[in-house]
């Protein structure tokens, strides 16, 4: 696709379930971060990939988060037994960059939008 | 730790107003500074950026300078639009990955 494709658009869960958010970044996007914004706040960094490599994981909130990006491509943020205070719009963003340029070529997908009820 | 404050909204102006949007910053080091924009249902999308003191980053009328003696990076436009609102985000990057550190948003609401 021509954009950050991140599915599915919205997500409701009970809490104490598992869910899984993916994300597909534009091809051969070398960066790739994931950010959470809880409503009426500014994104706030999650953790980096520089293709399969998982550098900067220093955001996640909880050991329930985790985020894999395994063949450097498609990148999926799994959150075990959610609580409400994970409610927010995840978003997914790419570069093909990696250095200090990485922000001026940035694209963001439109998020998924958890719900945690 | 790096912090970016910028005003709170909404902001509710009539077309053609002149539009500021404050922004503050506390960073260590020598941050880059970006204004991000969020459409209604779009995803965020980097309208300026600057990267060092005393440069003025613009596009589509918006412009904003990197003010290092004031931490400051305000969004300014002569005439704003009802096609501008939106919500903006100041940002920062520092640090060896480039992650991004965003202020809280400011809505804008444009009127005929």
């Amino acid at each position: 696709g021509a954009g950050v494709s991140q599915s599915p658009r919205y997500k409701v869960a009970k809490r104490g379930q598992d869910v899984a958010l993916r994300c597909d970044p534009i091809s051969g996007h070398v960066s790739l971060f994931w950010y959470q914004q809880a409503l009426g706040q500014g994104p706030e960094f999650l953790t980096y990939f520089q293709n399969e490599a998982q550098l900067d994981k220093s955001g996640l909130p909880s050991d329930r988060f985790f985020a894999e990006r395994p063949e450097g491509s498609v990148s999926t943020l799994k959150i075990q037994r959610t609580q409400q205070e994970d409610s927010a719009v995840y978003l997914c963003a790419s570069s093909k960059d990696r250095g200090r340029e990485t922000n001026e070529k940035l694209f963001f997908g439109s998020g998924t939008q958890l719900s945690v009820l | 730790g790096n912090s970016v404050t910028q005003m709170e909204g909404p902001v509710t102006l009539s077309e053609e107003a002149f539009l500021t949007i404050n922004c503050t910053y506390t960073a260590t080091g020598y941050p880059s500074l970006f204004w991000y924009v969020q459409y209604p249902g779009e995803g965020l999308q980097l309208l300026l950026k600057a990267t060092k003191a005393d440069d003025k980053g613009s596009n589509k009328g918006f412009e904003a300078t990197y003010r290092k003696e004031t931490t400051s990076f305000h969004l300014e436009k002569g005439s704003v639009q009802v096609s501008d609102s939106a919500v903006y985000f100041c940002a920062l990057s520092s640090g060896g990955y480039n992650k991004l550190i965003f202020g809280a948003g400011t809505r804008l609401a444009v009127h005929p």
